[in-house]
């Protein structure tokens, strides 16, 4: 079945530095991909998605290219904040109309002053 | 507008006993999954909602069920309560589903504990 691998951490970084979190995804057909971001305390919010190969998504400095070639999702971001701090998952749904999100484990950052 | 709502937040249950929970979308939202979200297995998909039917379901035991009312609020229920159910349940909402050109917008979970 379809499966999402992703780095699980727990990642400490300090403010300002470049942040990695590797994705990559094992599925049949054409996959829509997400980053979702789960704060303390609260639910999951979608951070960005790509639908198609080669798109790239973006929100709040955050980016990940959809490479079909390597089938991976990494997300990165150039100079990481204390409000950066939080899990984030990695996850796909199939083409055709499903409605479910396979998620990957779920990385927690940590962003110290 | 108001954002996914969960009801209630915490629940503590003893095994063997049954437990609603459950979710009121965004208005205009007819689409409600939901996932069980565990330290161990991470975020799963138990099922999805659209217009009262069932569209979609994972792969959970017959002892989860859920339900869709005609205003889109959605309740899930789990009977003969185990251990292992101990988990964050939660509810996404979206306006129709499709995960290519819609998004879904989760509450903030109900975190059921099961002695």
């Amino acid at each position: 079945g379809n499966s999402v691998t992703q780095m699980e951490g727990p990642v400490t970084l300090s403010e300002e530095a470049f942040l990695t979190i590797n994705c990559t995804y094992t599925a049949t057909g054409y996959p829509s991909l997400f980053w979702y971001v789960q704060y303390p305390g609260e639910g999951l919010q979608l951070l960005l998605k790509a639908t198609k190969a080669d798109d790239k998504g973006s929100n709040k400095g955050f980016e990940a290219t959809y490479r079909k070639e390597t089938t991976s999702f990494h997300l990165e971001k150039g100079s990481v904040q204390v409000s950066d701090s939080a899990v984030y998952f990695c996850a796909l749904s199939d083409q055709g109309g499903s409605e479910k999100l396979v998620f990957g484990k779920g990385m927690k950052l940590t962003v110290n002053p | 507008k108001a954002g996914v709502t969960q009801t209630p937040r915490y629940l503590i249950k003893t095994r063997g006993q049954q437990v609603t929970l459950s979710c009121s979308p965004i208005s205009g939202h007819r689409s409600v999954s939901w996932y069980q979200q565990t330290p161990g297995q991470g975020l799963q998909f138990l099922f999805e909602y659209f217009s009262e039917t069932q569209r979609n379901k994972g792969n959970f035991p017959g002892r989860f069920s859920g339900r869709q009312f005609s205003n889109s609020r959605s309740e899930m229920n789990v009977s003969t309560l185990e251990l292992g159910d101990s988990a964050l349940y939660l509810c996404a909402s979206s306006v129709s589903g499709g995960l290519l050109t819609d998004t879904q917008y989760f509450g903030p979970g109900t975190r059921l504990t099961v002695l």
